[in-house]
């Protein structure tokens, strides 16, 4: 089955500054990665996914690239600001049915004012 | 609210009493999906409908979990003879049919905590 490795674990970065956060999945078919933001006792929501067929995606602040020889995926966000201190995962498909996706451990992202 | 909703959002219980959630999904999403999620973890699946055939559960859930979705709507969860390992915020979530992978949207969770 699917395996998704995430680091860092945890990340304090500086206001205005980007923040990096990796992903790696062990199936090679794999094709749907999204990432989730978890705000402290909130439910997960999407903020972003990526599909095979693309290397890179972004939307304003928050991109996603996509390393499928490499089989990693990394979420990037610029310009950080307060309200990007969360709990971010990220996930890949749990099988080829298109029904459960696999989530990473998770990185609790600060923002230093 | 047309958002995913669940039902109870905390509940305490007694280790060996059975304990039921309900999750309502967004009203035109066919697929449903339960999860378990532990303080610094992220979450876990536990089981899959589309409508109301339950088409995969996780190796990991033991026999004393069901889950139900009998008329394609709403699920239940039941959780029998509880045990403190069971302690954990349940999530239900929802997505649209469609080829391929669509987004998942989350309850607000039922946080269970057995004493």
């Amino acid at each position: 089955g699917e395996n998704v490795e995430q680091h860092p674990s945890t990340l304090s970065v500086q206001e205005g500054d980007s923040a990096v956060i990796k992903c790696t999945y062990s199936d090679s078919a794999s094709n749907y990665f999204p990432w989730y933001k978890q705000e402290l006792g909130k439910r997960p929501q999407l903020i972003i996914d990526i599909r095979s067929n693309v290397g890179e995606k972004k939307d304003q602040r928050i991109a996603v690239t996509l390393n499928k020889t490499a089989k990693h995926f990394s979420l990037h966000i610029t310009e950080t600001q307060p309200e990007d201190s969360a709990v971010y995962f990220c996930a890949a498909p749990g099988d080829s049915s298109a029904s459960k996706i696999i989530f990473g451990s998770g990185t609790r992202l600060s923002i230093r004012p | 609210d047309t958002g995913v909703s669940q039902n109870p959002r905390h509940k305490i219980t007694k280790r060996g009493q059975n304990v039921t959630f309900r999750c309502d999904p967004i009203s035109e999403h066919n697929r449903l999906y339960w999860y378990r999620q532990t303080l610094g973890q992220g979450p876990e699946f536990l089981t899959y409908f589309q409508n109301e055939a339950q088409l995969e559960k996780s190796r990991l859930l033991s026999d004393r979990f069901s889950a139900e979705r009998p008329k394609g709507s709403f699920s239940t969860l039941e959780i029998q003879r509880t045990e403190q390992g069971d302690s954990a915020m349940y999530l239900c979530a929802s997505s649209a049919n469609g080829a391929g992978y669509n987004e998942q949207f989350f309850g607000p969770g039922t946080r269970l905590t057995v004493l």
